[in-house]
């Protein structure tokens, strides 16, 4: 596609429950960014991908969060036993290498009940 | 016409001059926040608003919410302030679209 593409949109869970999003970067883009946006707060740097390692984890909240990237390119995001803190908008962004311009998704929207 | 506009889209400067950096919507919205950039590293969200003004060290943020414009000032500048600024604004609607400026490259030479 032209552009980063996450799924789901959006996304209802139950509290405890796991949860998987995915980040589809530019083709040919060999950096990747999670940030997340909770209600009222500002953008926050989660994990960041060169290739299929992650140089800097220091974002990632707690131990529940893990991130992958397989192939240089798909990336998923994965939360385990949701909290309802959890609930925040995911955003993943590429760039042509780090430090380049970053491209954002439109990102995913979780809600924690 | 893009939903957010920044200009200038690059800026060189001296050390210690006063930097204005603009950003223009055409959208509702319910927050603007500007974002830094730095070579190599992620986004840091440096201010976050709705309404008047915020001031964090020598970095001043600005809205006016009847004009649809922010204005991101930084005073002293330095070396260090070089980087990507953004913009981004957070919409009215209940989707609460996150709509991003292209950025602004403000290089500042010592």
């Amino acid at each position: 596609g032209a552009g980063v593409s996450q799924s789901p949109s959006n996304k209802v869970t139950e509290k405890g429950k796991d949860v998987e999003l995915r980040c589809d970067p530019i083709s040919g883009h060999t950096a990747l960014y999670w940030y997340r946006q909770s209600l009222g707060q500002g953008l926050e740097f989660l994990i960041y991908f060169q290739g299929n390692s992650a140089p800097d984890k220091s974002g990632l909240p707690s131990d529940r969060f893990s991130a992958e990237r397989t192939g240089g390119s798909v990336s998923t995001l994965t939360i385990q036993r949701t909290q309802q803190e959890d609930s925040a908008v995911y955003l993943c962004a590429s760039s042509f290498s780090p430090g380049g311009i970053q491209y954002f998704g439109a990102g995913t929207r979780l809600s924690v009940l | 016409k893009n939903e957010v506009e920044q200009s200038p889209q690059n800026l060189t400067a001296q050390e210690g001059e006063f930097i204005t950096i603009n950003c223009s919507y055409s959208v509702g919205i319910s927050a603007l926040h500007w974002l830094q950039q730095h070579p190599g590293g992620g986004i840091v969200s440096l201010f976050m608003l709705s309404s008047g003004k915020k001031k964090h060290g020598r970095l001043i943020a600005t809205i006016n919410i009847q004009e649809k414009h922010s204005s991101l000032h930084i005073t002293a500048s330095h070396p260090r302030d070089s980087a990507v600024y953004i913009c981004a604004v957070i919409g009215g609607n209940r989707d609460d679209k996150i709509i991003f400026g292209k950025g602004t490259r403000l290089h500042i030479l010592p």
